[in-house]
């Protein structure tokens, strides 16, 4: 049974580019949350989605933007990049908001 | 809102050594509490969790107690091994009426280096 899995591995884009990152959830969960990880620090928590629609959201700007597919499998998409977007960027997903999450090996961007 | 604070790292331990990561956190309700652990090049895993106060959260010889008083959930292992060195991380989830927001506020994280 596959984990969490993410594409891409990683991603080199300049400011003001577009970015998306898609991530396929573990067989049988139906959500997803992705979180940004500065260099250092801990996982910050973006968003969540369940049921195709955005549940909860962290502190970020409206740059930053999901979808999920009826697959349940999800893309983060970030408009305008910043330097400062320079990151991991996870998914995680579970059985049911609320559950286990369990976490994909990320996506390393960075914004040049 | 919700916050997490982690002891100032990197900790560098040798084998055997006894190891204790603190981890203090501040919520509005009452959360459940995680330990995560991240080796290198690999997402991030979860070792243990305790979802009430006084539970103890336990996996592969760490421990933690949920300390509601204090509001800690300090990692212990009585003696680590070289396939310990990793990051650690301290997460709080929120609950309302029973019910896990799902949202997990993550501590900066603890380097752990254990040494032969």
């Amino acid at each position: 049974d596959a984990g969490v899995t993410q594409s891409p591995t990683h991603l080199i884009k300049t400011r003001g580019q577009q970015v998306t990152l898609r991530c396929s959830p573990k067989s049988g969960h139906d959500t997803v949350s992705w979180y940004q990880q500065a260099l250092g620090q801990g996982p910050q928590f973006i968003f969540q989605y369940y049921e195709e629609e955005e549940r909860q959201r962290g502190n970020f700007p409206d740059r930053f933007s999901g979808h999920q597919f009826p697959n349940y499998s999800s893309e983060l998409n970030v408009n305008a990049l910043l330097l400062g977007d320079s990151a991991l960027y996870l998914c995680a997903s579970s059985l049911f908001v609320g559950d286990e999450q369990f976490f994909g090996p990320g996506t390393r961007l960075t914004v040049l | 809102g919700d916050s997490v604070t982690q002891m100032e790292g990197p900790v560098t331990l040798s084998e055997e050594a006894f190891l204790t990561i603190n981890c203090t956190y501040t919520a509005t309700g009452y959360p459940s509490l995680f330990w995560y652990v991240q080796y290198p090049g690999e997402g991030l895993q979860l070792l243990l969790k305790a979802t009430k106060a006084d539970d103890k959260g336990s996996n592969k010889g760490f421990e933690a107690t949920y300390r509601k008083e204090t509001t800690s959930f300090h990692l212990e292992k009585g003696s680590v091994q070289v396939s310990d060195s990793a990051v650690y991380f301290c997460a709080l989830s929120e609950h309302a009426g029973g019910t896990s927001y799902g949202k997990l506020t993550f501590g900066q994280g603890t380097i752990l280096t254990v040494h032969p």
